[in-house]
């Protein structure tokens, strides 16, 4: 069975800091992973994805995120944080017959100003 | 953008009361999903549903759960005795897997269930 595991339940950053969240996945073969961002009390907004290919990803909003076979890793970066990055993030794992998403618990990123 | 749109944003029913979320899907989608994220938890995958019947489900999906899509663009979620626990956000989602997998897998903004 697929299970994503994101280990920081809370990260707080300072505004221009760089950030990583953290995203471990389990699942037998290659892995469709995507990034989600939840603001509270709204939808689910897709930061980006990856399927194959170059293994470092560009997604919206200056994020991107490298796919780690050797450590079953997809972690979630941005050079310089912005307020407006407050919010809840969370980690996907597709199932091979592209219809199911496994989400990992989420991490709330905090912004100090 | 094509959009995913639920109705209603907030819906609040008595315990034992069946309630329906519903659900349009982007038009040309094929795939339709709903998911239901517990207050402070994770989002759970809870059905697929393709060419009129289902074809994944959760451990969650039991029989109080039902899905149905009545007509060529809404995609409901039936409760038929609401809970306590079934308190939640449900988001509903749509994609176009022929055309590949997750292809334009969008969701919902989601629909706040409150069960009193």
């Amino acid at each position: 069975a697929q299970s994503v595991t994101q280990p920081d339940i809370h990260i707080t950053v300072s505004e221009g800091a760089s950030l990583e969240l953290r995203c471990n996945y389990s699942y037998g073969a290659t892995p469709y992973l995507f990034w989600y961002v939840q603001s509270p009390g709204q939808g689910l907004q897709l930061l980006l994805k990856y399927f194959s290919g170059d293994t470092l990803v560009q997604g919206i909003k200056g994020f991107e995120a490298e796919f780690k076979r050797s450590q079953s890793s997809f972690n979630l970066r941005k050079p310089s944080v912005h307020w407006s990055d407050a919010a809840e993030y969370f980690c996907a794992v597709g199932n091979n017959a592209g219809n199911m998403l496994t989400f990992g618990g989420g991490t709330r990123l905090m912004v100090k100003p | 953008e094509p959009e995913v749109t639920q109705t209603p944003s907030h819906q609040v029913t008595q315990m034992g009361q069946e309630v329906i979320l519903r659900c349009v899907p982007i038009s040309n989608h094929l795939y339709f999903y709903w998911y239901r994220q517990i207050l402070g938890q994770k989002v759970e995958f809870l059905v697929s549903f393709y060419n009129n019947e289902i074809s994944e489900k959760s451990e969650i999906f039991d029989d109080q759960f039902s899905v149905e899509r009545p007509d060529g663009s809404n995609f409901t979620l039936k409760i038929r005795s609401t809970k306590l626990e079934d308190s939640a956000m449900y988001f509903c989602a749509s994609s176009e897997p022929p055309a590949g997998p997750f292809y334009g897998y969008t969701f919902g903004s989601g629909t706040r269930l409150t069960v009193v």
